[in-house]
This record gives C-alpha cells, structure tokens and sequence, in this order.
C-alpha cells in the first residue's frame, strides 16, 4: 500500500500567483481530509469530504482557497490568489467510513509564497 | 475557538525517564479520543486512541490515561527513548462531527541520551 500521496511536496511562489496541490487517498478509503500545519496555529482542518461530497468546509480561511475531489481517488486544494500568509504545511489524510477510524496522513506539501 | 488544550508545549526529557502530555477538552460530547506523533518532515500518525468507557488504555510503553469527569487526558511515555523525540497531538471527536477531529496544540518532546 502507497499510503496517501501528495504532490509536490514542496513549491514556491509568488505572491499572487494560483497554486494547486494534490493527493490521491489510499484505495478504498472514503473519507479524504485537508489540514494546514503552521508554527502560529498548529494543525487546522480545512476541509473534509465523505464519499467524494465536501461535508465540512468551515475551517477554509477565505473564498482563495478552493477544494474540489472530482472522484474517489483524486482530491486538489487551490489557491487564488496565493499569499505569503499562505505559507505553510499542508497535509492530506484519508480514512474509512464510519468514524473512529484512523486518519492516515500524507508526506505534506510545503507551501512558500513570497 | 480552541476545544482541545494541550500542554507542555515543549518538554525536555532524560533517557529512561517518563514523559507526560496533558490535554482537556470543553466538549462534552466528545468521544474518541485519539494521539498522534508525528516526526520532522513526516506527517501525523495514529499513535495510541481511546473511548471515555475506559479509564486508562496502555499499548507499551505508551498509555492513556482519561478522566471523563475532569475532562481530561493524558499521554505517558515510559521509558522514554530517543527514538520518542517527535510532536505530540492529542485530538478528540464528536459524534456530531462526523469524521472530524479537533487537534491540540501539540508538545514537541526531546529525549536526550
């Protein structure tokens, strides 16, 4: 088993510019999630979906910051415009359906916006 | 709004010596309380978890201890090695919440040889 996969795993950018990362689930899971790791704030939950359907998108900080999982295996996290607050650590974890199920983490992305 | 408080932040802590992580939590609907590691450059990982059925859950030298009416948890590290040196999240989750998961603020534990 791959474990869940991200992509890149580092990226720099400039301010301003749209930034877009990526994870693919471990096979089967259902349930995928989107956290920021930051020194300030710790570990955030961005986002989750159950069964590909966006369930909880309270903890996206603003309308730059997208999410879309478009099937089973593939989920993007976007930003548009990127800023330098933006940077951070973000990471992808999926799990299995009914909760009380571990959340299997990614390697992470790190975000630079300059 | 945090509903999981963890402290130490940091903690420094002799080879062979016992490392102890505390968290409360202000929900009291919450029911699964699990602890993640996690090391430099590596995501989370599901360390040890428990439900408020129990009061203590040990799997080695990890064991959770859980006081539902004080509404805490605590995260003891026996024997502690240098292999142990990570971040530590305490978590906890509500039935309401679905999957969702609030984290602490996490303890980054030194253990030195």
């Amino acid at each position: 088993d791959a474990g869940v996969i991200q992509s890149p795993r580092h990226e720099v950018t400039e301010m301003g510019q749209e930034v877009t990362l990526r994870c693919k689930p471990i096979s089967g899971h259902n349930s995928l999630f989107w956290y920021r790791q930051t020194m300030m704030r710790g570990l955030e939950l961005l986002i989750y979906f159950n069964n590909n359907v966006p369930i909880d998108d309270s903890g996206m900080p603003e309308d730059r910051f997208s999410a879309k999982m478009p099937n089973a295996s593939f989920s993007t996290l976007k930003i548009q415009p990127s800023e330098p607050r933006d940077s951070a650590v973000y990471f992808c974890a999926s799990s299995l359906v009914p909760a009380y199920n571990e959340q299997f983490f990614g390697p992470g992305t790190r975000l630079t916006v300059l | 709004q945090q509903q999981v408080k963890q402290s130490p932040q940091s903690l420094i802590v002799q080879k062979g010596g016992i490392s102890i992580i505390n968290c409360a939590y202000e929900n009291t609907a919450f029911d699964y309380f699990p602890w993640y590691q996690q090391f430099p450059g590596k995501g989370p990982a599901l360390l040890i978890a428990i439900r408020p059925d129990v009061s203590e859950k040990k799997e080695g030298r990890f064991t959770i201890s859980f006081n539902k009416s004080a509404k805490q948890f605590s995260l003891h590290i026996m024997d502690s090695q240098p292999g142990d040196s990570a971040t530590y999240f305490c978590a906890a989750r509500g039935e309401a919440a679905g999957n969702k998961l609030t984290f602490g603020g996490g303890t980054r534990v030194l253990v030195k040889p």
